[in-house]
């Protein structure tokens, strides 16, 4: 059974750089599929930040291309999410989550982690 | 970019009862690329339908989709306790991959 398990600071402080990883179990992230994320923000859509696969193809929101890096740790079978240059509106619960075979949409996704940007 | 709209926004209805949740595109989807998700609060959304149609793995069969072009539904045929829940449609058509804003399935 793959299994995602987001972590990092719940609090950032705009203009700082958020930083969020990803324990995958049960699927090795070197065996194929893209690894992403997507966020909601409070009350908001679901939003696809960007998807990366472990030879190098990748997909990034237009929205967000300009402050997001995605990397794939095939060591450790991690994924991580950085977004630099926060703002109040980068608040949301970030999702873990992998692409399905198929398409674009999601097959499996972690439980989420709230990240506020406050001062 | 593609907006999805669902409606209703809330759909009050008692187990047993047949739900039909409606997904409308801003422009035509093509290849019917359009997926369901399940979200119940605190956890994660759950994959339910993809290419419009196609039941993901575990997801049983009295929850269909169907629809083409800009119109699109998911249908749950008789409402189970675990149905109740918010669920999302989302297109992978065209870049940006977007979701609708999501119906809310409750106990009536």
């Amino acid at each position: 059974q793959v299994q995602l398990q987001e972590s990092g600071p719940g609090l950032v402080k705009p203009s700082e750089t958020l930083s969020l990883t990803c324990n995958v179990s049960g699927y090795s992230i070197s065996s194929g599929y893209y690894w992403g994320w997507i966020r909601q923000p409070p009350g908001k859509r679901l939003e696809w930040i960007g998807s990366l696969y472990h030879s190098g193809g990748a997909y990034y929101n237009p929205s967000l291309k300009s402050r997001v890096t995605i990397s794939l740790d095939t060591s450790n079978n991690q994924v991580s999410l950085k977004v630099k240059s926060v703002t109040a509106a980068d608040t949301a619960v970030y999702y873990c989550a992998r692409k399905g075979r198929t398409g674009w949409f999601i097959d499996y996704w972690g439980q989420g982690t709230l990240v506020t940007v406050s001062s | 970019e593609i907006v999805l709209t669902q409606s209703p926004d809330t759909l009050s209805l008692s187990p047993g009862e047949r739900a039909t949740l409606s997904c409308r595109a801003s422009h035509s989807v093509s290849s019917n690329y359009l997926a369901w998700y399940q979200q119940k609060p605190g956890q994660a959304p759950r994959l339910l339908i993809y290419g419009a149609s196609s039941r993901a793995t575990g997801i049983p069969d009295r929850c269909s989709g169907s629809g083409s072009g800009t119109d699109f539904s998911l249908t749950i045929s008789r409402l189970e306790p675990e149905d109740f829940a918010v669920y999302y449609c989302q297109q992978y058509a065209s870049s940006p991959w977007t979701f609708g804003q999501g119906t809310k399935v409750e106990i009536k």
